[in-house]
């Protein structure tokens, strides 16, 4: 079985500070791990992946996320928010069959 | 390229109607993925594909829910009877072959059943 848990629903940011979502991930198989960005009206597209390896990926637009096995987590972080970062956040963990999480919305705050 | 196409981007039917989304993957992609995102259940997977073959049906919600995979660029999934709570955004989605590949999500099908 395998689960993602996205504490925060909402994270509220003023522009160019920095910004922290967090995820958490239940795997009884090994772990691989996504975060996936939704813009509105949009489908997902992909930041970054964790499949094994340096247990810090950076992914595209600045993001970064780190691994973290005995906690369990998957936390992801950018040190400088846009106002184009605005969004919906997806962690996800699978092989292939893959379970999102209930979604962070970012808002970024001029 | 031309990532996943999905049609119809919109599409408002009324109750009973028999509604068919459709999906093109990505050319030499041979996994493909159907998911339902709603405000109260979230992104939930309906089902997917290897190389044109059902694998796993779970998350299709009940018999009226149906999807094929005819060839590696086509695939369909059909509502007979819609019901007011399968108003939802559809999505397809590929993947380039089994395993923790990265998924490319088409638009999306936003469907509202009256």
């Amino acid at each position: 079985a395998q689960s993602v848990t996205q504490l925060d629903s909402q994270v509220p940011v003023f522009e160019e500070a920095p910004v922290e979502l967090r995820c958490n991930y239940s795997s009884s198989v090994s772990v691989y791990l996504f975060w996936y960005v939704q813009y509105p009206n949009q489908g997902l597209q992909l930041l970054l992946k964790y499949l094994s390896g340096s247990t810090l990926v950076k992914g595209i637009n600045g993001f970064e996320a780190e691994f973290n096995k005995s906690q369990t987590s998957f936390h992801l972080r950018k040190p400088s928010v846009h106002i184009s970062d605005t969004a919906e956040y997806f962690c996800a963990v699978g092989y292939q069959k893959v379970t999102f999480g209930t979604g962070t919305k970012l808002q970024v705050i001029p | 390229d031309a990532g996943v196409i999905q049609s119809p981007r919109h599409e408002v039917t009324e109750m009973g109607q028999e509604v068919t989304l459709r999906c093109k993957p990505i050319s030499g992609h041979n996994s493909l993925f159907w998911y339902r995102q709603t405000m109260m259940r979230g992104l939930e997977l309906l089902i997917y594909f290897n190389n044109n073959v059902p694998i796993d049906d779970s998350g299709m919600p009940e018999d009226r829910f149906s999807a094929k995979m005819p060839n590696a660029s086509f695939s369909t999934l059909k509502i007979q009877p819609s019901e007011p709570r399968d108003s939802a955004v559809y999505f397809c989605a590929s993947s380039l072959s089994r395993g923790p590949e990265t998924q490319y999500f088409g638009p999306g099908t936003r469907l509202l059943v009256l």
